[in-house]
């Protein structure tokens, strides 16, 4: 089983439209969670940092239920810029800068 | 600003050939890694340092060696090129990844390694 599961998509989505996928994440030491942006053939950028109490950047919202281990981000009033791969991103406690990667989530944002 | 450098972008080798791939960031971070992407899976670790003179083993580190002479520069070698070294590597640095600590990794652009 994958520490990091994401639905692959690809979401396909009308310009203008909301958008919102989930990850879940196997080990409850996890301590804490990312959203990175990878365009095609290029390299992962960070997009935001999840936190406990859930948290927005613009258009996009994060947020986390460790109860049921998942993180959540939400894109608001998409843009054709907005597609890409939505890589989720986990380090556990202790863990020297480890980080577990989801295989990512393909959004298609549509004229 | 130049940020993490990688080099090369395209590579093509025949199994049993060994390689170097070159990683540079100039941020001063202390914290550099190696990642191999292939379809369908997410990033997996290969190797990462803590800083100059000190490194470890990551998730996926066989066939693969890595050095840390100075803060700026992390090598990848690969020692003898199989088929399943096929991939997209990553090479990432952070400030400080510490236990406590988060920052953001920055990646370099990625080499796409093709072994014949």
């Amino acid at each position: 089983r994958k520490e990091v599961e994401q639905d692959p998509g690809p979401f396909n989505v009308p310009e203008g439209a909301t958008v919102a996928f989930n990850c879940t994440y196997s080990n409850s030491a996890s301590q804490s969670f990312f959203w990175y942006r990878q365009d095609c053939r290029k390299e992962p950028k960070l997009l935001m940092s999840v936190y406990s109490s859930g948290n927005e950047d613009g258009r996009f919202t994060a947020q986390l239920n460790r109860a049921s281990q998942y993180i959540s981000l939400l894109i608001r009033d998409s843009k054709l810029s907005d597609s890409a791969t939505y890589l989720c991103v986990v380090k556990l406690t202790d863990s020297w800068g480890k980080l577990q990667f989801g295989a990512g989530t393909q959004v298609v944002v549509t004229p | 600003n130049a940020g993490v450098t990688q080099t090369p972008k395209f590579q093509v080798l025949k199994t049993g050939q060994s390689m170097t791939l070159q990683c540079a960031q100039d941020m001063n971070h202390e914290y550099m890694s190696w990642y191999r992407q292939d379809p369908g899976m997410g990033l997996r670790l290969i190797h990462y340092s803590v800083g100059a003179g000190i490194t470890d083993q990551g998730e996926v580190p066989n066939g693969y060696n890595v050095s840390r002479s100075t803060t700026e520069d992390f090598p990848l070698r690969l020692l003898s090129a199989a088929p399943s070294q096929t991939s997209v590597y990553f090479c990432a640095s952070s400030y400080s990844s510490g236990p406590l600590v988060d920052t953001e990794a920055f990646f370099g652009q990625g080499t796409r390694l093709t072994v014949v």
